[in-house]
């Protein structure tokens, strides 16, 4: 069976902080892919990251960054000088063959970042 | 990238109707289309998955006979909600996946309202 863990319910921070999403995953799997998607409150979901698990270098993109860690079976997203309109559901997922390729999601963190 | 549009978004029925949502692929054609459901403040859960040309597989605890699916062509799927009832309210996310591909593309999702 395969399992994600998103510790965090919600997150408060105040603008141009910086925000560590935590993500701790399981799979029995070998070959399998990690994502993060962003649902704000207009409920649609926006893909933001895939990463297979081959892949551990971890990645920038603006301000976002992620941190792949097998060793701990961690996926964290970290957001650098956060900004109002980062406010939303993040939800951290996993995809492997014994999950018959299928998403399973865990169970978000809400941010808010206000001003 | 992908496209994938869902209608209606936002859709009241009373209690005892049925109602359909459709999930299309617009601009790729979709072997698999998955069916998930939001409850508010909850992680999506997987409902269903659909491969085209063949029956819906179900998640456990979800019931066939209320739930139907038809995924009738590579670019339609359709979710019908029959003798809909208030806790069947819900947001209810479908997602496609192109074959041998591993991503899924999300629709913007529907929100069903049983009075």
């Amino acid at each position: 069976a395969q399992k994600v863990t998103q510790a965090q319910t919600e997150i408060s921070v105040v603008e141009k902080e910086d925000v560590t999403l935590d993500c701790v995953y399981e799979t029995r799997d070998t070959t399998y892919y990690l994502f993060w998607y962003k649902q704000p409150p207009s409920g649609e979901l926006v893909f933001l990251i895939r990463r297979n698990s081959f892949d551990e270098q971890n990645e920038i993109s603006g301000r976002y960054s992620w941190n792949f860690q097998k060793s701990t079976s961690s996926f964290n997203f970290t957001i650098t000088a956060s900004q109002v309109v980062d406010s939303a559901v993040y939800f951290c997922a996993l995809s492997s063959r014994s999950g018959y390729s299928t998403l399973t999601f865990g169970k978000g963190t809400m941010l808010l970042v206000s001003p | 990238g992908a496209v994938v549009s869902q209608h209606p978004s936002r859709v009241i029925c009373k209690s005892g109707t049925s109602v359909k949502i459709e999930c299309r692929s617009l601009d790729f054609q979709a072997t698999t289309m998955f069916w998930y459901r939001q409850f508010p403040k909850q992680s999506l859960m997987l409902m269903a998955t659909s491969n085209e040309g063949s029956k819906a597989t179900y998640e456990q605890g979800v019931e066939k006979d209320k739930f139907l699916i038809n995924h009738a062509s590579l670019t339609l799927s359709t979710l019908t909600v029959t003798s809909a009832h208030p806790e069947d309210s819900s947001f209810y996310i479908c997602s496609a996946r192109a074959g041998g591909h591993y991503e899924q593309y999300f629709g913007p999702g529907t929100r069903l309202t049983v009075t």
